[in-house]
């Protein structure tokens, strides 16, 4: 499979719990992104990854989140403290380098949150 | 902070109808738009755009871009029932130099009726 993957495909989770989503990109795609999707809404930006530097992160994004990408490969977001506001999927999209950009972002088929 | 804004937010048509649905946007530093399509599931590129005034077309799907305006349309000929979807327009703007952000409207539902 040479798709964008995402594990948990779902999570449920008592409020007040960590959880953490990870997502292993198109191999050689080096810019990866996180969105938030809610019902009715497009995706919400939430941050970026350029290989291993994370260059970019939502003002909106409370500290409970943080994402990593070690390695430039896969990457992890991290909620702590989970609230039932952070319900929603979570979308991770890979990208190739600016120097092959189609422009087209791949999407994985999401972690969907559900917190109680 | 970057916005686009669609319209409009639902449209319900039948078979064969023509639509248009349509895209404004403000961003920092323009680089392109982009198209999708999102059914019960991850969204689906469509089209990317960068220059005004050139049409994109795939079967009977065409788009055009007008920066000088800041708008798109996406126009879907001859619909049918499979058009059914979230269509997400998003602008891709340059922060920081070369970084590059994605930023998507909410969407149009388009529900196509037999």
């Amino acid at each position: 499979d040479t798709g964008v993957s995402q594990n948990p495909r779902h999570k449920i989770t008592k409020r007040g719990q960590n959880v953490t989503f990870r997502c292993d990109p198109i191999s050689e795609h080096n810019r990866l992104y996180w969105y938030r999707q809610t019902l009715g809404q497009g995706p919400e930006f939430l941050t970026y990854f350029q290989n291993e530097a994370q260059l970019e992160k939502s003002r909106l994004l409370s500290d409970r989140f943080s994402a990593e990408r070690p390695k430039g490969s896969f990457s992890t977001l991290e909620i702590q403290r989970t609230e039932q506001g952070d319900s929603a999927m979570y979308l991770c999209a890979s990208r190739p380098g600016l120097a092959v950009n189609t422009g087209e972002l791949f999407f994985g088929e999401g972690s969907r949150l559900t917190v109680l | 902070e970057d916005k686009v804004v669609q319209s409009p937010l639902s449209l319900v048509v039948h078979e064969g109808d023509t639509v248009t649905l349509n895209c404004s946007y403000e961003v920092t530093n323009f680089r392109s738009l982009l198209w999708y399509k999102q059914e019960k599931k991850a969204p689906t590129f469509l089209f990317m755009l960068t220059s005004s005034g050139i049409e994109k077309k795939s079967g009977r799907l065409s788009s055009i871009l007008d920066k000088k305006e800041l708008f798109s349309i996406l126009n879907i000929t001859a619909t049918q029932t499979g058009d059914s979807a979230v269509y997400l327009c998003a602008v891709e703007g340059s922060i920081k130099g070369s970084n590059y952000k994605l930023t998507f409207g909410k969407g149009t539902l388009l529900t196509v009726n037999p």
